[in-house]
């Protein structure tokens, strides 16, 4: 089936520091990504849509400056949590849904990144 | 999108089916019935959706009422490690695009008792 890698799984870092997050399709090609957060006890929040090859959009009170998302390929979107500060700590979860001429694909999810700023 | 509404959380004994309701009495003609899940610390996982027939595949059993305003997902014989939340998504589904938003409300906690 479908595969979704993130990677890391887990960051400590300092406050300040900016953290890459990557998302990748493992087995098959996805035009769109997308990246939701989770706090503790809460659901997922999508914070942004990503598309291959053009700029991503961004959901509304999430700043697109903090939240750099690129999305180079068909099978990999990274996302920036520039200049992170211990509010940013969170679960990022990445999704993907694969190209299909037809059918009902549903959209697959890596596993998280849990971030923790210091 | 519809709204869903499911309850909190539910308890089922393990080895007996877990059946999980979830209300979307605004949905339209043109929306899906997905459901995921999510294990503690993990990415939710995709289980199933359709539109207004039954569905069935190798984890669970999809029953979309006749109106189309509610919905139950059965895990027919539920082990310990079906404890996760569980997640009613309606949506669009646009075949041919990967650029459709799903939306989580708070789900269902389900507890598999030994």
């Amino acid at each position: 089936g479908a595969v979704v890698s993130q990677h890391p799984s887990w960051v400590i870092c300092k406050s300040g520091t900016s953290v890459k997050i990557e998302c990748r399709s493992l087995d098959f090609q996805a035009t769109t990504m997308f990246w939701y957060r989770q706090f503790p006890k809460q659901s997922l929040m999508l914070m942004a849509t990503s598309n291959e090859g053009s700029k991503a959009t961004y959901e509304q009170g999430v700043e697109k400056d903090k939240f750099l998302i690129n999305h180079a390929s068909l099978t990999l979107s990274t996302l920036t949590v520039t200049s992170a500060h211990p509010e940013d700590s969170s679960f990022y979860i990445c999704s993907a849904r694969a190209i299909r001429d037809s059918g009902h694909q549903p959209q697959h999810f890596g596993d998280g990144t849990r971030l923790s700023i210091l | 999108d519809a709204k869903t509404t499911q309850p909190p959380s539910m308890d089922c004994a393990e080895g007996r089916a877990a059946n999980l309701p979830c209300n979307h009495s605004t949905i339209s003609g043109n929306e899906y019935v997905y459901w995921y899940r999510q294990i503690h610390s993990q990415g939710p996982q995709y289980i199933i959706h359709g539109l207004k027939n039954n569905e069935t595949n190798e984890m669970a059993s999809l029953i979309i009422t006749e109106d189309r305003k509610s919905s139950t997902l059965i895990l027919p014989h539920a082990t310990l490690r079906d404890t996760a939340v569980y997640y009613c998504i309606v949506r669009v589904d646009i075949s041919n695009f990967g650029n459709e938003k799903l939306t989580f409300g708070t789900g269902t906690r389900l507890t598999i008792i030994p």
